[in-house]
């Protein structure tokens, strides 16, 4: 079946510094992979996504490249700040895209300290 | 954007009680919600998927009688925990699904079960 395994937490980093979160997923077919972001207090929402092989998602500085041979979907951002600071998940969801089929990663909670 | 709201955010509640988790789509319309759960450490995992005037369908695994959902209404659905126990003790999170394939997420119910 499909599982996502993601770098586990709790990651604290200095504002500025360059974040890296793993993942990596093991999937039949062609899924689609994504990041989820939750701030403290609201519901997760869409970070990016990527739909097929090489294809990059990108959103608010934050990128993740979608690599087939490496089965990986690893998140980084160049120069993270405070507001940053939050719970972040990988998912992948089956070629038919259908919510249900949606599978996560536990998370990684990220601290950027001032 | 679309707004799930998800109440109570925390609950803390006797052995052989029973909770019941809101959650309602506040701008739009959803025929499907889905319901997951996270124990510490480990994935979200999906429990059911509750259908707009009609049963839900749940996982594998899931006690249907223990986890009673209903969707009444296209912006409302409930979960209830019938007879909690300490190992029900879990974060449990909604989402509704709108127009176009999107997922919109509450912000979670941490459940403590004394």
């Amino acid at each position: 079946g499909n599982s996502v395994t993601q770098m586990e937490g709790p990651v604290t980093l200095s504002e500025e510094a360059f974040l890296t979160i793993n993942c990596t997923y093991t999937a039949t077919g062609y899924p689609s992979l994504f990041w989820y972001v939750q701030y403290p207090g609201e519901g997760l929402q869409l970070l990016l996504k990527a739909t097929k092989a090489d294809d990059k998602g990108s959103n608010k500085g934050f990128e993740a490249t979608y690599r087939k041979e490496t089965t990986s979907f690893h998140l980084e951002k160049g120069s993270v700040q405070v507001s940053d600071s939050a719970v972040y998940f990988c998912a992948l969801s089956s070629s038919s895209g259908s919510a249900r089929q949606l599978t996560f990663g536990s998370g990684t909670q990220l601290t950027v300290l001032p | 954007g679309a707004v799930v709201s998800q109440h109570p955010s925390r609950v803390i509640c006797k052995s052989g009680t029973s909770v019941k988790i809101e959650c309602r789509s506040l701008d739009f319309q959803a025929t499907t919600m889905f319901w997951y759960r996270q124990f510490p450490k480990q994935s979200l995992m999906l429990m059911a998927t509750s259908n707009e005037g009609s049963k839900a369908t749940y996982e594998q695994g899931v006690e249907k009688d223990k986890f009673l959902i209903n969707h009444a209404s296209l912006t409302l659905s409930t979960l209830t925990v019938t007879s909690a126990h300490p190992e029900d003790s879990s974060f449990y999170i909604c989402s509704a699904g709108a127009t176009g394939g999107k997922l919109f997420f509450g912000s979670g119910t941490q459940l403590s079960v004394l």
